[in-house]
């Protein structure tokens, strides 16, 4: 399976714009980058997905670096409830693929007033 | 409200106890997996089902039994539960093509004695 690479933690001013990376040098021609997030004591919540150009929806914007071996979710103006575990994974674009998929520990953002 | 149903929310077991923890969608997803989240991890596959009838093994299946009869429920079945099976249950569902997100449920938390 295609793997992800995330930090573990990081921290952001609030009302300020937070860049979240992830590594998926693995990343397969078929594979979409999909984000979530998870808010305490909350089931995970997605944010957005894309394949090969950037996304934007209400909550966020995906960055997906050319060689799509990156991509980076842009929070463009932090509050506190944007405080929360965000998860990078991977996940193959054919029908009934490969649906094994694990979260890792994810980048827990913290958000400082 | 369209989403995923997971109940009961919460549960303590002795240990040797069987239990079934059911989840219910109603959007006519194919997909539908269960993750167990331990304290300060990721979510770890359990069990997935790309259709009724389809279920297949995911990263962590010992102790744990499914059967998906329909496309809306996904029961888990622990049939004899352990003080290691102490942990939060998500249930997920999906339309099973990489381009879209998955829906969680908002969790059990499972606690054995």
């Amino acid at each position: 399976d295609a793997k992800t690479t995330q930090p573990n933690s990081m921290e952001s001013n609030e009302e300020e714009p937070v860049h979240l990376p992830c590594n998926h040098s693995t990343i397969s021609g078929t594979d979409y980058i999909h984000w979530y997030r998870q808010l305490p004591s909350q089931g995970p919540e997605y944010v957005i997905h894309g394949l090969t150009s950037n996304v934007n929806n209400r909550m966020a914007s995906l960055a997906i670096a050319e060689d799509r071996k990156s991509s980076t979710l842009i929070l463009h103006r932090a509050t506190l409830r944007d405080a929360a575990v965000y998860y990078c994974i991977l996940r193959e674009g054919g029908n009934f693929g490969n649906e094994k998929l694990t979260f890792g520990t994810g980048t827990r953002l913290t958000i400082i007033p | 409200n369209a989403g995923v149903t997971q109940t009961p929310k919460f549960q303590v077991l002795k240990t040797g106890q069987s239990m079934t923890l059911q989840c219910a969608q109603d959007m006519n997803h194919e997909y539908m997996s269960w993750y167990r989240q331990d304290p300060g991890m990721g979510l770890r596959l359990i069990h997935y089902s790309v259709g009724a009838g389809i279920t297949d093994q995911g990263e962590v299946p010992n102790g744990y039994n499914v059967s998906r009869s329909t496309t809306e429920d996904f029961p888990l079945r622990l049939l004899s539960a352990a003080p290691s099976q102490t942990s939060v249950y998500f249930c997920a569902s999906s339309y099973v093509t990489g381009s879209n997100g998955y829906t969680f449920g908002s969790g059990t938390r499972l606690t054995v004695v």
